[in-house]
């Protein structure tokens, strides 16, 4: 059975990088993209961006390019998202997830909280 | 970028009831849709990919149509666990994206 486990829960302050954990279980990793879906506080879900943990190839929303990298190492089956330059409006729910190819996401990860206060 | 819209924003609903939910792309996708229920303080869950198939475990009450622009997710007899919010999303492009979401509310 697939599995995607994130890190805890992040405080940070404006101005500071976060950077989040995604282990993935069960599956062949560099198989399947992981994707970051993020949902701020009462909202909907917000696409991030993708990698592929084959080739380490990344495609970001235009939204985020310049702000956030995303990372891999296969050798423990960790996709990572990292955020910088944050204010109070990239608090939220930070998920990854994972998708086959040009396939639908079917997985998901559980979930990090990243609240931006001073 | 694609664009998807869904409508209503909100349903109110009750137990037994049919209700369809409408996501509209901003270009077509063929048949590059999935439906995602969400319950508050949880991720996302599967419902449906490419439009009309049904995910592995998921009740056969829940039934998606469409292709190209337009698609449809309906719920044949709504239960209790049901009142959730419901996303569509496309992955036709390189950058896929969500529609705002659909609240389904207890009438």
């Amino acid at each position: 059975q697939a599995q995607l486990v994130q890190s805890g829960a992040e405080v940070k302050k404006p101005g500071a990088s976060v950077k989040v954990s995604c282990r993935a279980s069960g599956y062949t990793f560099t198989a399947y993209y992981i994707h970051w879906v993020r949902q701020a506080p009462g909202q909907g879900l917000e696409w991030m961006g993708w990698i592929n943990p084959n080739s380490g190839d990344t495609n970001f929303a235009q939204k985020f390019q310049g702000r956030v990298t995303m990372t891999r190492d296969t050798s423990i089956t960790t996709a990572y998202m990292e955020l910088s330059r944050l204010t109070s409006d990239d608090t939220a729910v930070y998920y990854c997830a994972r998708n086959y190819r040009k396939a639908h996401i079917d997985y998901w990860g559980q979930g990090t909280l990243v609240t931006v206060s001073s | 970028d694609i664009q998807m819209t869904q409508s209503p924003s909100t349903l109110s609903a009750s137990v037994g009831d049919r209700v369809t939910i409408t996501c509209r792309a901003s270009q077509s996708i063929s048949r590059w849709l999935a439906w995602y229920q969400q319950i508050p303080g949880k991720a996302p869950k599967l419902l449906i990919y490419k439009a009309s198939n049904l995910e592995n475990g998921v009740p056969s009450r829940f039934s998606g149509s469409g292709s190209g622009t337009e698609f449809i997710l309906t719920i044949s007899s709504l239960q209790p666990d049901d009142f959730a919010t419901y996303y569509c999303q496309q992955y036709n492009s390189n950058s896929p994206s969500f529609g705002q979401g659909t609240k389904l509310e207890i009438k």
